[in-house]
């Protein structure tokens, strides 16, 4: 089981860019959620989606959107990049229930390091 | 507001010392509690949770963690540390109704372990 992964680990980027980060769960895992985490800081909350659907939403701008695929991988998408946008990227999955997902373990990937000069 | 804080940005400990540290957390209601581990290049690892029940929690690498209510608290605790326990660690919490497993973090702790 290769548990989650991310693509890709590194990222340099240009203030006003566009970047597209990208996540394959678990196996078994249907449920994946986005979090930014800037130096120094734990990880922030950015957004869950589940059935294709986002079904939560953390205090993030719109620049920040997301996508998931019938094979419940999922993309992270930011526009108009700010230097206040690097930070690494991680993902987590579970195994959701359609209801609550706490009792099910998250399972983080190693993340996607972001630059923006 | 809803919060986690761990007031102890850097700890230094012994190799074979005991190590505790501290989470305090405020929420509504008791929330979901967590303690993960991040090392270098590695994503985060889940050391242990509580849900409920018995208050002193068993995780994996011979961490514990304990529960109090009274005081917000959820304090991990290793008795003897390893070299290998360098690390940030991160106290978590997750709502229990209406989270959907949004899991909201301090700001970590790292730890740095000495011969």
């Amino acid at each position: 089981d290769a548990g989650v992964t991310q693509s890709p680990t590194h990222l340099i980027k240009t203030r006003g860019q566009q970047v597209t980060l990208r996540c394959s769960p678990k196996s078994g895992h249907d449920t994946v959620s986005w979090y930014q985490q800037a130096l120094g800081q734990g990880p922030q909350f950015i957004f869950q989606y589940y059935e294709e659907e986002e079904r939560q939403r953390g205090n993030f701008p719109d620049r920040f959107s997301g996508h998931q695929f019938p094979n419940y991988s999922s993309e992270l998408n930011v526009n108009a990049l700010l230097l206040g946008d690097s930070a690494l990227y991680l993902c987590a999955s579970t195994a959701g229930t359609g209801i609550l997902t706490n009792y099910n373990e998250q399972f983080f990937g190693p993340g996607t390091r972001l630059t923006v000069l | 507001a809803q919060s986690v804080t761990q007031p102890d940005i850097h700890i230094t400990v012994s190799e074979g010392a005991s190590l505790e540290l501290r989470c305090n957390y405020s929420y509504g209601a008791t929330p979901y509690l967590f303690w993960y581990v991040q090392s270098p290049g590695q994503g985060l690892q889940l050391l242990l949770k509580y849900f409920s029940g018995d208050t002193l929690v068993q995780g994996i690498k011979g961490f514990e963690a304990e529960f109090k209510r009274s005081q917000s608290s959820f304090n991990l605790r290793k008795p003897s540390v390893h070299w290998s326990d360098a690390a940030e660690y991160f106290c978590a919490v997750a709502g229990r109704t209406d989270s959907w497993g949004k899991l909201q973090f301090g700001a970590g702790t790292q730890v740095v372990v000495t011969p």
